[in-house]
């Protein structure tokens, strides 16, 4: 079975703050995809990125940085400067590859960036 | 490229009648997915479509819950006699089978059954 947990459920920062959110899953399949999907108020789910379970290399779009971390089942997301059109909340979720790739997600994470 | 439709974008029920929500996906995209999402919580699988043949279904659709997909393209999600526990937000997504899937979701349904 695979799982998500996403233990912060509320961070409040100041605008402009750094802030980390927490990803840590669990999954019996070598291979595997993680993803981050925003969603705004508007209720829509946003895609953020995809990261490939062989493809351990940080990456940086932005303001938006994302660290895999294979050897502690972690993908941390870091929004660097932050804005308040950030605020939202934050899901985690990882799929299988292949056949059938549905998505299980994490509680998510609601982030308020106070102006 | 438009993205995924949902319609409507908001239903209000009275308990024991049905209702049916639709979903266009992206134009191509072969692979459609229902998900369904309460208060605080993630969203979670329902469904899912490749082409027009549904290959699995959650335990969580019971047998008032039913999804078609005719020729390959939109989708219908019917829930029939509604529940009070069937309020929540109903999302729809799509992808294109490749070497790496990505789902793409819409602006999803929002229940209220009373």
């Amino acid at each position: 079975a695979q799982k998500v947990t996403q233990a912060q459920t509320e961070i409040s920062v100041v605008e402009k703050e750094d802030v980390t959110l927490d990803c840590v899953y669990e999954t019996r399949d070598t291979t595997y995809y993680l993803f981050w999907y925003k969603q705004p108020p508007s209720g829509e789910l946003v895609f953020l990125i995809r990261r490939n379970s062989f493809d351990e290399q940080n990456e940086i779009s932005g303001r938006y940085s994302w660290n895999f971390q294979k050897s502690t089942s972690s993908f941390n997301f870091t929004i660097t400067a932050s804005q308040v059109v950030d605020s939202a909340v934050y899901f985690c979720a990882l799929s299988r590859t292949g056949a059938n790739s549905k998505l299980t997600f994490g509680k998510g994470i609601t982030l308020s960036v106070r102006p | 490229d438009t993205g995924v439709s949902q319609n409507p974008r908001h239903k209000i029920t009275k308990r024991g009648q049905n209702v049916t929500f639709r979903c266009d996906p992206i134009s191509e995209h072969n692979r459609l997915y229902w998900y369904r999402q309460t208060l605080g919580q993630g969203p979670e699988f329902l469904t899912y479509f490749q082409n027009e043949a549904q290959l699995e279904k959650s335990r969580l659709l019971s047998d008032r819950f039913s999804a078609e997909r005719p020729k390959g393209s939109f989708s219908t999600l019917e829930i029939q006699r509604t529940e009070q526990g069937d309020s929540a937000m109903y999302l729809c997504a799509s992808s294109l089978i490749v070497l790496q899937e990505t789902q793409y979701f819409g602006p999803g349904t929002r229940l209220l059954v009373l």
